[in-house]
């Protein structure tokens, strides 16, 4: 198992361009989760799916866009990139019952200039 | 007020130190806390994870939640340098409820 694999794994875009950072996972898990952490400000939830289909947003959706066509992917879509979005970004993916435990992926670490 | 607090730290042991870890959080509602490990450049991974109030023991690691005072707790006992590291405490309300909230994270570091 690669369990949640995330790419790329830096980037660097300039203000204004898009880019989708990509999630996937092989355990079969129904939900989904997108992060960002910022130095001192901990883990925030972006968007959550759980099943194909059925996505919710976080606590900070602005700017950004996913969608979930198949259980093993979820795709998190950045439109006009501003300097606020420089951060971490880590998907995660769990159960839909029991221990609550969220696998995370190794993150993306975004730049914007 | 933010719905959960975390000293960030930095925290510096001695090995074989006893090591304790906080957070507070304001909302009634959560029953499921966890603990995560997060070492530098890698994603979160889960340490521990309770149910409402009570105590519970993994190997060198014991939580503690106390939910009259929203008060949880990792103890970390005979640290090692391999636990160098930043903790995050995370929580969620009933079932059903998919939204994690997670504390800033406290920076550990145990000395050799």
């Amino acid at each position: 198992n690669a369990g949640v694999t995330q790419t790329p794994k830096f980037r660097i875009l300039k203000i204004g361009q898009s880019m989708t950072l990509q999630c996937a996972q092989d355990m079969n898990h129904n939900y989904m989760y997108w992060y960002r952490q910022d130095p001192g400000m901990g883990l925030k939830l972006i968007y959550y799916s759980v099943g194909a289909g059925i996505t919710d947003k976080g606590e900070v959706p602005n700017g950004y866009n996913v969608s979930r066509s198949t259980t093993e992917d979820f795709p998190l879509r950045l439109e006009l990139a501003a300097p606020s979005q420089t951060s971490v970004y880590f998907c995660a993916s769990s159960y839909d019952t029991g221990r609550d435990e969220q696998f995370f992926g190794p993150g993306t670490r975004l730049t914007v200039l | 007020q933010k719905e959960v607090e975390q000293d960030p730290g930095p925290l510096s042991v001695p090995e074989g130190a006893i090591v304790s870890l906080n957070c507070t959080y304001s909302n009634s509602a959560f029953q499921y806390f966890m603990w995560y490990r997060q070492y530098s450049r890698k994603g979160p991974e889960l340490l521990m994870y309770t149910y409402s109030s009570g105590n519970k023991e993994d190997g060198r690691f014991t939580a503690q939640v106390d939910k009259s005072s929203k008060y949880i707790s990792l103890f970390i006992r005979d640290s090692q340098p391999s636990d160098s590291a930043t903790y995050l405490c995370a929580m969620r309300g009933a079932s059903g409820t998919y939204k994690y909230i997670f504390g800033t994270g406290t920076r550990l570091k145990v000395l050799a």
